[in-house]
């Protein structure tokens, strides 16, 4: 069991630009979630994906906002047309429907700085 | 109204007294709750999940439920320097949905 990996740790563009980041989950785990984080707030749910399917998505969320989870194994978040405001800590989370205690396991998240 | 309400602290406590953390939410429907750590720095990770109400033990921790007052609360029982971090409450609502809705945190300092 390596846990949720995430890649970039950091990310810093500039206003306008397109990002990608990736979330590969911990293997026998069917459930994927992302979250966002600022300094000083819980984690905001951005959307789920249960195997490949997306179940839930933020009303909150824009439409520059898009993920996915081919296969339904590693995920991808996008964000098109970045904004200041984007800035953030994005989190990914993983479980497993046979889990009692329906525990997320976090990813180290990514740092997106908008410049 | 927000949907999960924590106090956001600052709440400091003495080594080895009890620390009270406390967490409202406002849909009613709600079955799930649960209570992450958070250091500084680092991502969260669950230390206790609820779901009757009553009170539920592990170790020196203990969760509180009470649906009816919408109100969970994290009881830390001899608090050491270690449990100094961010405390999230976390819900989710009717049997089968997904969505987990975290409170802002409360920041917990245990002070040696």
């Amino acid at each position: 069991d390596t846990g949720v990996s995430q890649n970039p740790r950091h990310k810093i563009t500039k206003r306008g630009q397109n990002v990608t980041f990736r979330c590969d989950p911990i293997s026998e785990h069917n459930r994927l979630y992302w979250y966002r984080q600022t300094l000083g707030q819980g984690p905001e749910f951005l959307t789920y994906f249960q195997n490949e399917a997306q179940l839930e998505k933020s009303r909150l969320l824009s439409d520059r906002f898009s993920a996915e989870r081919p296969k339904g194994s590693f995920s991808t978040l996008e964000i098109q047309r970045t904004e200041q405001g984007d800035s953030a800590m994005y989190l990914c989370a993983s479980s497993s429907d046979r889990l009692s205690n329906e525990k997320l396991f976090f990813g180290s998240g990514t740092q997106l700085s908008v410049l | 109204q927000k949907e999960v309400e924590q106090n956001s602290g600052p709440l400091s406590v003495p080594e080895g007294a009890i620390a009270s953390l406390n967490c409202t939410y406002s849909d009613r429907g709600s079955q799930s709750f649960f209570w992450y750590r958070q250091y500084s720095g680092k991502s969260p990770e669950l230390i206790m999940s609820i779901y009757s109400n009553g009170d539920k033990e592990d170790g020196r921790f203990t969760a509180q439920l009470n649906k009816a007052s919408q109100y969970v609360s994290l009881l830390i029982r001899d608090s050491q320097p270690s449990d100094s971090a961010t405390y999230l409450c976390a819900v989710k609502g009717k049997q089968g949905a997904q969505k987990l809705v975290f409170g802002q945190g409360t920041r917990l300092t245990i002070n040696p």
